[in-house]
């Protein structure tokens, strides 16, 4: 199956930093979307990404469709306790969504 | 909008018993339709989905089966459970624009 590597595996942060994460592929996608899973509770899509190149914000979270198509990042700018969580990137192929290995984030009061 | 709603949220089942996780969809037609299982709060593992009622696609042989009797409605089903079948299960919609997920199923086989 689609092998999708999302590093780092986690972070460990403090209040008010920012957080680069990244998402690359084997293979190419034409779209990019960003999950975040709080504990216990099913993922809630973040952003979505359908061009190459393309930069895409929502607050304070910033996403990016790399040009080659096999990769994507995702940067959280002054991180809240509230951004703890698992971040999952995904793409699509044939009637399915491919996810990756996700990135825990946790933040530090 | 899209709601999916899954139930139960948490259950303790012993080893063997039979498993039956319900998933139904509100404001769509048509939907596909997905069971995902999570270990130990990290990667998704797709075990089914389904385009249509009644089409069944399994994408890792277990000791799972899937259902889908009607347009809106998923089930997943176990005759007798494995310690191993442990773990967060979610149903999850969609596909063009990304999937919306329900909350989930906290399965602890004992």
């Amino acid at each position: 199956g689609q092998q999708l590597n999302q590093s780092p595996q986690s972070m460990f942060i403090q209040e008010g930093e920012d957080v680069s994460m990244n998402c690359t592929s084997s293979s190419i996608f034409n779209t990019w979307l960003w999950y975040k899973q709080d504990p216990g509770e099913g993922p809630v899509l973040l952003i979505a990404l359908y061009k190459a190149g393309e930069l895409t914000s929502n607050g304070r979270l910033t996403a990016q469709f790399g040009i080659t198509r096999k990769d994507s990042f995702l940067n959280i700018s002054a991180s809240i306790p509230s951004d703890v969580g698992i971040y999952f990137c995904a793409g699509p192929r044939a009637n399915q969504f491919y996810f990756g290995t996700g990135t825990s984030l946790t933040v530090i009061p | 909008s899209q709601t999916i709603h899954q139930w139960p949220a948490t259950l303790v089942q012993p080893v063997g018993s039979p498993l039956s996780l319900e998933c139904t969809v509100e404001g769509t037609s048509n939907p596909n339709l997905y069971w995902y299982r999570q270990a130990a709060g990290r990667g998704l593992q797709l075990l089914f989905y389904s385009v249509g009622i009644g089409q069944i696609s399994s994408e890792v042989p277990q000791n799972l089966s899937a259902s889908r009797p009607q347009d809106r409605q998923f089930i997943l089903s176990s005759k007798k459970l494995l310690l191993s079948d442990s773990g967060f299960y979610l149903c999850a919609q969609g596909l063009d624009y990304g999937y919306t997920f329900g909350s989930g199923t906290r399965l602890t086989v004992v």
